[in-house]
């Protein structure tokens, strides 16, 4: 079982170049998320799924695209990337149902534009 | 988004010392779950504790232990016999029972003296 995985770990952009960042699970999740990690405000949420076929916006999901075709994959697209946009970047994945619903994090990526 | 508010963006702590987190939120909801994150240098968010709102039983993970107060909508976290291992910062998070996103405080940092 590799959890959740996220490529790349480090990445720099140039303001305007767009990117794709990955995100894979192996545990059959159907509830998947991204977050953006900023000092000083903890972790929001960008956008999130709760299927394949299945998306929806979180608290900041401004200059973010997402799809889900597959349970496994949840990919993140920045479209033209701004200096705001520096962050670290985590992806989540749970169960939908059940009590605790524990959400398992990836290992993150950072993100600076430049 | 639920508001989390952690009050306390550092705490220092000596070593084999208790150390307390303090954490407030704010719901009209009666089904909720309310947990503590520890992001170590590594980056990686772990789970420390979880709570159910509806349990009145305080939740303890060996010297991890909670303090919640459902009337107050308090839920602070209290680090027992303090390890050097406990450095990081530390996150407040709730999530509604009816959906899988959660809502994050800002953090606090905890250092522990040798």
């Amino acid at each position: 079982n590799a959890g959740v995985t996220q490529t790349p770990k480090f990445q720099v952009l140039k303001t305007g170049q767009s990117m794709t960042l990955q995100c894979a699970q192996d545990m059959n999740h159907e509830y998947m998320s991204w977050y953006r990690q900023d000092p000083g405000m903890g972790l929001r949420l960008i956008h999130y799924s709760v299927g394949a076929g299945i998306t929806d916006q979180g608290e900041v999901p401004n200059g973010y695209n997402v799809s889900r075709s597959t349970t496994e994959d949840f990919p993140l697209r920045l479209l033209s990337a701004a200096p705001s946009q520096t962050s670290v970047y985590f992806c989540a994945s749970s169960y939908s149902s059940g009590t605790y619903n524990e959400q398992f994090f990836g290992p993150g990526t950072r993100l600076t534009v430049l | 988004a639920q508001t989390v508010t952690q009050s306390q963006p550092e705490m220092s702590v000596q070593e084999a010392e208790t150390v307390t987190l303090s954490c407030t939120y704010d719901t009209s909801e009666s089904d909720y779950y309310l947990f503590w994150y520890k992001q170590p240098p590594s980056r990686q968010m772990i789970l420390v504790i979880r709570q159910e709102a509806y349990k009145q039983q305080n939740a303890t993970e060996n010297r991890f232990s909670v303090n919640f107060q459902k009337a107050a909508k308090s839920f602070s976290l209290k680090i027992s016999d303090s390890q050097l291992g406990d450095a990081a910062m530390y996150f407040c998070a709730y999530r509604s029972g009816r959906a899988s996103e959660l809502s994050f405080g800002a953090g606090t940092t905890v250092t522990v003296r040798a």
